[in-house]
């Protein structure tokens, strides 16, 4: 069975904080995704990454970084946690053309 | 660049049927999904359109038109386990072949 599976949950951190967001998936895609969702704004791309090593900027990178150094796993990083980083975090993968979420995390930054 | 647009609610009965409409606007058009996420859970992949016409799973169908730039997923025999959002999204060729998500529809099924 496909699965796409993140850290946490939820996650509640302090304004300042160094955050990771981890992701792994077991089907061997190529391609992975960082996105946020927020109410009325819909899934926002952050990150992407298309092989080991490399990342792509997406939509909303500033406050964020990623690092991919095993195929599987896909990290992200709020190198300084802000209160406008409150959201939640879906992660995702694909082969072809359908995208297989994680079950997100949801973070607090107080 | 790119514009999904999509109502933000509806409301149907149960056992009704009920279509959800979304319109797009994008340079390299490459596929447009629908997705099905309830509340706190993950999107799940309900259909795929690249050409025109109508695609039928089941209770759910979804059609495109690439013409008019606008798609719509229509549910039958509504159940209350289809109370979710439903999200559209286009993939887009110009855009490193990622998807552009609409902010989702939040479609509540009454008794």
């Amino acid at each position: 069975d496909v699965k796409v599976t993140q850290s946490s949950r939820y996650l509640v951190k302090r304004t300042g904080e160094k955050v990771f967001l981890e992701c792994v998936q077991d089907m061997d895609h190529e391609n992975m995704f960082w996105y946020r969702q927020d109410p009325g704004l819909g899934l926002r791309l952050i990150y992407f990454s298309y092989d080991v090593k490399m990342k792509e900027k997406g939509d909303i990178p500033e406050g964020y970084s990623v690092s991919r150094e095993k195929k599987e796993r896909f990290s992200l990083i709020l190198e300084s946690a802000s209160t406008n980083q409150t959201s939640m975090y879906l992660c995702a993968s694909s082969f072809f053309y359908e995208q297989f979420f994680g079950p997100g995390t949801r973070l607090t930054v107080l | 660049g790119q514009n999904i647009d999509q109502p933000t609610e509806m409301t149907a009965t149960e056992g009704a049927i009920v279509q959800i409409n979304c319109t797009y606007q994008t340079s390299g058009f490459n596929g447009l999904f629908w997705y099905q996420q309830h509340a706190g859970e993950a999107p799940t992949f309900l259909s795929y359109n690249v050409l025109d016409g109508l695609e039928e799973k089941g209770r759910f169908s979804s059609f495109l038109s690439r013409s008019k730039g606008y798609s719509y997923l229509l549910l039958k025999e509504l159940q209350m386990k289809d109370s979710a959002s439903y999200l559209c999204a286009v993939r887009d060729q110009n855009y490193g072949q990622n998807f552009v998500f609409g902010p989702g529809t939040r479609l509540s099924v009454l008794p």
